[in-house]
Order: structure tokens, then C-alpha cells, then sequence
């Protein structure tokens, strides 16, 4: 079965830099989420899309932006990188269908950020 | 505002023993509940979710869960432990209120299965 890609797997940027992260969700899923996950930390809520809007926002940084496209794939972009947002950072999608009919969300294998 | 508490941050128990990992919550309006595992620089993998009706749920890998309103509890359990299930354990919560799809986790419990 198809699941969530994220691409690049790794990446190495350096402070001050520009990093773009992509989120590919599973077929037929409409909603989006993006997680940031600290060494030995829980996954911290970003933000999330729903039918290509924003649907919710967490502790995500001015210095992130984020959308969804038409064909849904979602793009996280960072500018102006800190050492500090070395982390693994994840997508999810799930399909929302209501009265209880959800799908649970479906996590990708995470893009693994490193700030030099 | 949703929360999610996992008291412990890691729980031992021998392998063949029965496991429990707790999870308590607080989010206006009725839950949805998961439990994820993670394992070394994997994403996350989904067990089981409550979203209504029987109160003990059934996931992957033998695991439950019984969810338990009056106690705002989640606890995941198993009969039996592998050392196999040692990995990282995450409780999660949505609310149900559509507009509003975040999932919030807890700070997760490492678990060891000793051989």
C-alpha cells in the first residue's frame, strides 16, 4: 500500500540558509500535518492543511512557511536556518470524513535536518 | 487546549510479563485517542485509536487499549511482552470538532523488554 514520502530523506544546510522539505500524503487523503521532532523530544504540531487550506497552526516559526498544492503534496520551507531547527521533521496525512469515520493520521519516514 | 501526559519515561518490564504504558488527556469536547510506536530513526506507526463505542481497543501487535472517560485515561496494554516492542511510545489526541484536525502527542515512553 502506498504510504507518505518525504523527500529529501537527509539534508545539510547551513545557518542562514534556505531548506525545503516535500510531503507527498497517501492517495485520496486530503489533510496534511508537519511535525518537528527534537533529539529525545515528542513531535511537535506544526501546522496542518485540510483540502489545501490551512486548517490548524502550532509552534511553527515566522521563519517557516508552508502550503499545499493542487494535486495535495505540501512543501515546508525554512528560511534564515538556526542550528536550533536541526531536528527530524515529519509529514502525516489522513482523510477526514466525519461522524467518527477518520482515518487515524499516517506518518512518513521524516526528513532528517541538520544545520551546520 | 488539547494535552496529552505520559508519566513515565521509561517502563521495564521482563519479557513473557504483561505491559502497561499510561496516557491521560485533556481536550474539550469528546476525544479521538491514539497510541504511535517509534523505533530508531523511523517514523511514526500507528497501534490503535478510540473513537467511539467499545471502550477497550484492539491494535497491531497484540496491543489494547482501554479508554476510560471518567479517569480521562488511554493506558496501553499487553498480555505479553517482546522484546521485540521495546521502542519509543507515543499517546496522541484530536478533538472531534471538525475545522480543527491537530493531533497532539505526549512526551512518550521509552519501553524496555528485558530478555
Amino acid at each position: 500500500a502506498a504510504g507518505v514520502i518525504q523527500s529529501p530523506r537527509h539534508l545539510i544546510k547551513e545557518k542562514r540558509e534556505t531548506a525545503t522539505l516535500k510531503c507527498y500524503p497517501i492517495p485520496r487523503h486530503d489533510t496534511v500535518y508537519w511535525y518537528q521532532q527534537g533529539p529525545g523530544q515528542d513531535p511537535q504540531f506544526l501546522i496542518s492543511f485540510y483540502e489545501k487550506m490551512q486548517s490548524d497552526k502550532g509552534s511553527i516559526p515566522d521563519r517557516f512557511s508552508a502550503q499545499q498544492f493542487s494535486d495535495y503534496h505540501s512543501e515546508l520551507n525554512m528560511s534564515s536556518l538556526e542550528l536550533g531547527d536541526s531536528a527530524l521533521y515529519f509529514c502525516a496525512s489522513s482523510l477526514i470524513v466525519g461522524t467518527g469515520r477518520d482515518t487515524e493520521a499516517f506518518f512518513g519516514q521524516g526528513t532528517r535536518l541538520t544545520v551546520v | 487546549a488539547q494535552s496529552v501526559a505520559q508519566p513515565e519515561d521509561q517502563v521495564n518490564v521482563a519479557e513473557g510479563n504483561p505491559l502497561t504504558v499510561k496516557c491521560t488527556y485533556s481536550v474539550s469536547g469528546n476525544p479521538y485517542l491514539f497510541w504511535y510506536v517509534q523505533y530508531p530513526n523511523r517514523g511514526l506507526q500507528f497501534l490503535l485509536k478510540y473513537i467511539t463505542g467499545d471502550n477497550l481497543v484492539k491494535g497491531s501487535y497484540g496491543f489494547e487499549a482501554e479508554f476510560n472517560k471518567s479517569q480521562t485515561s488511554f493506558h496501553l496494554k499487553k498480555p505479553s511482552a517482546l522484546v521485540s516492542d521495546s521502542a519509543l511510545y507515543f499517546c496522541a489526541v484530536r478533538r472531534s470538532t471538525s475545522g480543527t484536525y491537530k493531533y497532539i502527542f505526549g512526551t512518550g515512553t521509552r519501553l524496555k523488554v528485558l530478555a
